[in-house]
């Protein structure tokens, strides 16, 4: 079965530090990779897929195929980034969610 | 801007109840989905739907069933409601074609079984 593994449960950091979201998921194929991300009291939403390339609210992710990891970045965190976050590959079509990792930044 | 419409934001049900739960999307999606999150687990798929009265199990079927009578609704029902079932149900849904596997997320019914 495909698995995806995000080893933290809560990650405290301080607004202005770094931060890394890790994520690792089990080889098969190539599948499609994403973050998503749930603030306080609001649904669940897309923050961004590898495909896309992109930076959203100053994350970004990396696709290691060779290590078969997605882990999510941002140089500079802040208060407003305080969330649960995520990892789902996609596997025929279905998102296979990871445990979760809550992120707190700290003032 | 995709909607998709959970009926309850809250339900407090008692053991042994039968229990619908239902999701409304407006954006023509072929596709919709059942998960239940818990603290710790993620979210885990319960069914989905890729067209009117077609579904497949997802991971943790068991208690469960679900109906898609029309494209926009898939209802999702616990036949006899237990304690276990006590958790977040979150509902999404996606195209088959267009932004392909993105899927959007309702706003969850946080279900209480007593």
């Amino acid at each position: 079965a495909q698995r995806v593994t995000q080893p933290e449960k809560l990650l405290s950091v301080f607004k202005g530090a770094p931060v890394e979201l890790k994520c690792n998921y089990s080889y098969s194929g190539s599948p499609e990779l994403f973050w998503y991300v749930q603030y306080s009291r609001q649904r669940l939403q897309l923050l961004l897929r590898h495909i896309s390339r992109e930076s959203i609210k100053g994350f970004t992710a990396d696709l290691n195929k060779g290590e078969t990891s997605f882990h999510l970045k941002k140089p500079f965190a802040q208060e407003e980034d305080s969330a649960m976050y995520y990892c789902a590959p996609c596997y025929g079509g279905k998102l296979i969610f990871g445990q979760g990792t809550e992120l707190s930044v700290k003032p | 801007d995709v909607k998709v419409t959970q009926s309850s934001r809250y339900l407090v049900k008692r053991t042994g109840e039968k229990v619908f739960l239902e999701c409304v999307q407006d954006m023509d999606h072929e596709n919709m989905f059942w998960y239940r999150q818990d603290p710790g687990l993620g979210l885990r798929l319960i069914y989905f739907s890729y067209d009117v009265k077609m579904k497949e199990k997802g991971d943790i079927p068991e208690g469960y069933s679900v109906s898609r009578e029309k494209k926009e609704r898939f209802s999702l029902i616990l036949e006899s409601a237990s304690t276990n079932q006590t958790s977040m149900y979150l509902c999404a849904s996606r195209p088959t074609s267009g932004r392909g596997n993105i899927q959007y997320f309702g706003a969850g019914t946080r279900l209480s079984v007593l």
